[in-house]
């Protein structure tokens, strides 16, 4: 597609339920991120997926958190076990690649509009 | 901990004058910034970069500077038009990582 998609672009859940949140990437992309915005807060990192890499666990916040990425192309986050302070703003993001290739004209990240999770 | 700070939440500023919106970082590794630009209900959208072997880096009525010694960079937006009115990030990266660490936002609004 044209953009970066999510859904859904928002979601009620109840404590304690399990959600799936879902990410199409740039056709073509092969670096894929997810950021969560909780509010009055900056853009917070969760996990990023290179390719055929291992991906960069490093920022999900707890072992209620997962994502998958089939190949280089749709990802889903679930989140288990839902709590309130879960309830934010995810957005997903993808590149061409790594951001950091030397010599490329990086214009950073490509985000979709986000799925508004709310958790009561 | 917040390595980017955005410390002014919301700005107003007159259309045709200068929005001038800051961003302070803690990190000495950080070399590659980004400003990003988000709408209501809409993802950030990338606006303009800098990397640190320069200090000013220029597109149209955009310029961001960077003061490296003071770990500061500042988004110059010049003459400010009521479509700017948005949320803006500043966002940086190390080098050694997957991530960009993004500030809290500033929202500025245009006033015709």
């Amino acid at each position: 597609g044209a953009g970066v998609s999510q859904s859904p672009s928002n979601k009620v859940t109840e404590k304690g339920k399990d959600v799936e949140l879902r990410c199409d990437p740039i056709s073509g992309h092969t670096a894929l991120y997810w950021y969560r915005q909780r509010l009055g807060q900056g853009l917070e990192f969760l996990i990023y997926f290179q390719g055929n890499s291992a991906p960069d666990k490093s920022g999900l916040p707890s072992d209620r958190f997962s994502a998958e990425r089939t190949g280089e192309s749709v990802s889903t986050l679930t989140i288990q076990r839902t709590q309130q302070e879960d309830s934010a703003v995810y957005l997903c993001a993808s590149s061409l690649r790594n951001f950091r290739v030397a010599g490329t004209t990086n214009y950073g990240y490509t985000f979709g509009s986000g799925t508004r999770l709310t958790v009561v | 901990d917040q390595q980017v700070k955005q410390n002014s939440p919301s700005l107003s500023v007159q259309e045709g004058r200068i929005s001038i919106l800051n961003c302070d970082y803690t990190n000495s590794m950080f070399d590659y910034f980004l400003w990003y630009k988000k709408y209501p209900a809409e993802g950030p959208t990338f606006l303009i970069s800098i990397s640190s072997i320069k200090d000013k880096n220029e597109d149209g009525r955009f310029t961001v500077f960077l003061n490296k010694s003071a770990k500061h960079l500042s988004l110059h937006i010049v003459p400010s038009q009521p479509g700017d009115s948005a949320v803006y990030f500043c966002a940086a990266s190390d080098g050694t990582g997957n991530q960009f660490y993004f500030g809290t936002g500033t929202s500025l609004t245009v006033i015709p």
